[in-house]
């Protein structure tokens, strides 16, 4: 067990719904970070944050949005969906130290699929 | 900007013997870190193994060491003695100076055969 929590495991929805994938870090750590990793191009960072501000974002679509919040949790907003975006999506966390990104300890990642 | 590249889609190996892995990367970064995950079919994303840029000796845990070569920029994982649970999926992964994110390889596909 990471200690890191993602809601919901799995999900399957329609195209053109929004879908909110939830993310507690473990215990501690301040840094989250979002991954989508589909069947064809591995795994896609999508986005950081660190303590409530968002530190790096990496090839994320506008119709994707994030935040952390003041508990530390994280929300991945998916709207509009299409099939492509079926996939599975990971959050990591980590003591993140400003030059090391140190081991990201991973979720068990939140199965989309979208019909 | 890093990259990562594993060249190895997939791989088959005898139990009970060595395997490697490869891993080469590029970047322009003064200080970076090096990482590899195992991921099994469950899914699960597993840290493996780290090596810093300024480590002078290779990265060992347990059955995995981490074969650094900083001129050839690569980073290659040796399981020695394969187990059937290690078959699985893995990832060379780095992380630039800023440490913003962890840029991962495509991955090799590793079966163990009894």
């Amino acid at each position: 067990d990471s200690g890191v929590t993602q809601t919901p495991k799995h999900l399957i929805t329609a195209t053109g719904q929004r879908v909110t994938l939830r993310c507690s870090p473990r215990s501690g750590d301040l840094s989250v970070y979002w991954y989508q990793q589909s069947l064809d191009q591995g795994l896609q960072f999508l986005i950081h944050y660190y303590n409530g501000e968002e530190r790096a974002k990496g090839n994320i679509l506008e119709r994707f949005s994030a935040q952390q919040f003041p508990d530390l949790h994280s929300e991945l907003n998916l709207s509009s969906l299409e099939l492509g975006d079926s996939a599975l999506y990971f959050c990591a966390s980590s003591v993140w130290t400003g030059t090391n990104t140190g081991e990201l300890f991973f979720g068990e990642g939140s199965r989309l699929t979208v019909l | 900007a890093q990259k990562i590249t594993q060249t190895q889609p997939g791989m088959f190996v005898q139990e009970k013997e060595a395997v490697t892995l490869d891993c080469t990367y590029d970047t322009s970064d003064p200080s970076y870190g090096l990482f590899w995950y195992k991921q099994p079919s469950s899914g699960e994303m597993i840290f493996l193994i780290y090596q810093g840029s300024y480590d002078q000796q290779n990265a060992t845990e347990g059955r995995y060491s981490l074969n650094f070569q900083k001129a050839r920029k690569s980073a290659n994982l040796v399981i020695s003695a394969s187990q059937l649970g290690d078959s699985a999926m893995y990832f060379c992964a780095m992380s630039g100076s800023s440490g913003d994110k962890l840029t991962f390889g495509t991955g090799t596909r590793l079966a163990v055969r009894p």
